[in-house]
């Protein structure tokens, strides 16, 4: 694939669950970032990881959130104990470089917590 | 940290006129302006982006300026076409890292046959 995948599209869970959202970057790119999208709203900037290290976690709302990227390209974002707060549209993006530049995002995947 | 403005949240236009769509920025050592648009299912895509050391872009249709004196930016798509029809993001680069972007709300822009 030539762009950024992100699995699942859509996941619908019970409150106090833990999830495991995955994100596939486009080859080659070596940075990686999570956004979080809620109705209505633009982005929000969780995390960016530049190749296996998370160069600024900054974004991450509390220690519920954390992301993984073991070995540089494909990452993790894992929610523990999830709240119906959560519930957004956490998107994915990758990009050649540190330096600015455009960010190709996923089409997002959908968390919905009961 | 970094807050962006953007006005207005909704936008209707007849087919060929022009859109225009306004952000503010508040802080003074942000850089990196991009344009990204998104439509509905999908994640945003850039159209257009400009940085602090030019003061006009333009790609075909659409055009951004950048006051930096005043710290907002714009963006304007001419000759709009059904398919502009989307929701349009502005976003500014946080300063103390430049992959660090801060969104505005949106501007859902409907083009009308």
């Amino acid at each position: 694939g030539a762009g950024v995948s992100q699995t699942p599209s859509n996941k619908v869970t019970e409150k106090g669950k833990y999830v495991e959202l995955r994100c596939d970057p486009i080859s080659g790119h070596t940075a990686l970032y999570w956004y979080r999208q809620s109705l209505g709203q633009g982005p929000e900037f969780l995390i960016y990881f530049q190749g296996t290290g998370a160069a600024d976690d900054s974004g991450l709302p509390n220690d519920r959130f954390f992301a993984v990227r073991p070995e540089g390209s494909v990452s993790t974002l894992k929610i523990q104990r999830t709240e119906r707060g959560d519930s957004a549209v956490y998107l994915c993006a990758s990009s050649w470089g540190t330096a600015t530049g455009e960010l190709f995002f996923g089409e997002g995947s959908r968390l919905t917590v009961l | 940290g970094e807050n962006v403005e953007q006005h207005p949240s909704t936008l209707s236009v007849q087919e060929g006129d022009s859109a225009v769509i306004k952000c503010t920025y508040s802080d003074s050592a942000s850089n990196y302006f991009p344009w990204y648009k998104q439509e509905l299912g999908k994640g945003p895509q850039l159209i257009i982006d400009i940085r602090s050391n030019v003061g006009e872009k333009k790609d075909q249709r659409i055009a951004v300026t950048l006051n930096k004196t005043a710290k907002h930016f714009s963006l304007h798509i001419t000759e709009t076409q059904p398919e502009d029809s989307a929701v349009y993001f502005c976003a500014a680069s946080s300063g103390a890292g430049s992959y660090q972007l801060t969104f505005g709300k949106g501007t859902k822009l409907s083009v009308i046959p």
